[in-house]
């Protein structure tokens, strides 16, 4: 009963450097959601993805894209990560507006 | 000013006490009202939803919602160790928006034996 799958768990990045985090539901879920947290912010959501085939900008976008890979899988890129950018991530999932499934995130670190 | 606001805590109690934790909001929009648990290096889990005002039981939590006030509460009773955790409201607005989500910033609560 895996419901929302982040990969990787941990990552360094170097100032610069590009990445992509991925996420998988297996809930059949038509929408899904990246947010970030970060310490006294709480959860800010960067891009959500309404339905396969859409995307729309959150609180946070800059500095990220998004990709809907088909209706299980939803990919956060970063294209130059930046030290502003390390921050714990989290995907979930829901199916229209009943409550969001978290997934367990991605620690990343930006040097 | 935040749209949702949070204690952070820490909120440190004996194990059994009855513990309640509140979120104030300012957008009376808001009509939905969830309470999330997060446990450290875990994702968010939902605990209780909710949508009106009034009071909703499940087990030993509570959730309670004023409208009226803009002001909701999770009461956790016979408190366990293993509800050491940070706990996190959330609410959104009906309708269309794509089921956006505001969050509070998270109390940490520490059950002591």
């Amino acid at each position: 009963n895996a419901g929302v799958t982040q990969t990787p768990k941990f990552q360094v990045l170097k100032t610069g450097q590009s990445m992509t985090l991925q996420c998988a539901q297996d809930m059949n879920h038509n929408s899904m959601y990246w947010y970030r947290q970060d310490p006294g912010m709480g959860l800010r959501l960067i891009y959500y993805s309404a339905s396969e085939g859409t995307t729309d900008k959150g609180e946070v976008p800059n500095g990220y894209n998004v990709s809907r890979l088909n209706k299980r899988e939803f990919s956060l890129r970063l294209e130059s990560a930046a030290p502003s950018q390390t921050s714990v991530y989290f995907c979930a999932s829901s199916e229209a507006d009943q409550p969001q499934h978290f997934g367990d995130g991605t620690r990343l670190s930006i040097l | 000013q935040k749209e949702v606001e949070q204690d952070p805590g820490p909120l440190s109690v004996p194990e059994g006490a009855i513990v309640s934790l509140n979120c104030t909001y300012s957008n009376s929009a808001f009509q939905y009202f969830m309470w999330y648990r997060q446990y450290s290096r875990k994702g968010p889990e939902l605990l209780m939803y909710t949508y009106s005002s009034g009071n909703k039981e499940d087990g030993r939590f509570t959730a309670q919602v004023d409208k009226s006030s803009k002001y909701i509460s999770l009461f956790i009773r016979d408190s366990q160790p293993s509800d050491s955790a940070t706990y996190l409201c959330a609410m959104r607005v009906p309708g269309g928006g794509g089921n956006k989500l505001t969050f509070g910033t998270g109390t940490q609560l520490k059950v002591e034996l």
